[in-house]
């Protein structure tokens, strides 16, 4: 079975460009988590949904930071504008509520380089 | 607010021995708890997860767990070179009435020496 497929791999970009970053969860999961990955801060959550709702964005840095989630199979979280200090590695990852308590599943990430 | 602590390492053993990992967690009404493989420039790869008090194994991983101390802890037997990796420790609040977030620690460096 295919894991959590996420787009792109790496991306450089230039201060106040738009980013848009990609994830489909695995097939049939109700739970989908995004996390950002710094050095100085570790792995954090930024926002996660349940049945395409969002529930918690309490982790989301800013008001330039945005996500969506019109399906079940596909998610997207946006910066705009980008800055710098936004470089970091972000994950998707999605679980399956009826399951043994909430195992979640990462993606590959995607590499956010701000120029 | 729910803190995940963890050794930074690294932590070296040798080839053959047993590699402990330890883990403490501030909120006492965390529920599930995962350990997951890091892999440097590759993606979290969840190995174990526990939820009742007392240990877990599967293979050469046993994970041990103690609510009372909000203590948990990995145990790797017979460490491989392939081991070598950060390895995070993740709690989750799950009361039942729907999933949460996991809060990470920092991980520690694992370094399995042939």
């Amino acid at each position: 079975d295919a894991g959590v497929i996420q787009s792109p791999r790496h991306e450089v970009t230039e201060m106040g460009q738009e980013v848009t970053l990609r994830c489909k969860p695995i097939s049939g999961h109700d739970y989908l988590f995004w996390y950002r990955q710094t050095m100085m801060r570790g792995l954090e959550l930024l926002i996660y949904f349940n049945n395409n709702v969002p529930i918690d964005d309490s982790g989301m840095p800013e008001d330039r930071f945005s996500a969506k989630m019109p399906n079940a199979s596909f998610s997207t979280l946006k910066i705009q504008p980008s800055e710098p200090r936004d470089s970091a590695v972000y994950f998707c990852a999605s679980s399956l509520e009826r399951t043994s308590y909430n195992e979640q599943f990462f993606g590959p990430g995607t590499r956010l380089t701000v120029l | 607010q729910k803190e995940v602590e963890q050794n930074s390492g690294p932590l070296s053993v040798p080839e053959g021995a047993i590699a402990s990992l330890n883990c403490t967690y501030s909120d006492r009404v965390s529920q599930s708890f995962f350990w997951y493989r890091q892999y440097s420039g590759k993606s979290p790869e969840l190995i174990m997860s526990i939820y009742s008090n007392g240990d877990k194994e599967d293979g050469r991983f046993t994970a041990q767990l103690n609510k009372a101390s909000q203590y948990v802890s990995l145990l790797i037997r017979d460490s491989q070179p392939s081991d070598s990796a950060t390895y995070l420790c993740a709690v989750n609040l799950y009361s039942g009435g729907g999933a949460d977030g996991l809060t990470f620690g920092k991980g520690t460096h694992l370094i399995i020496q042939p």
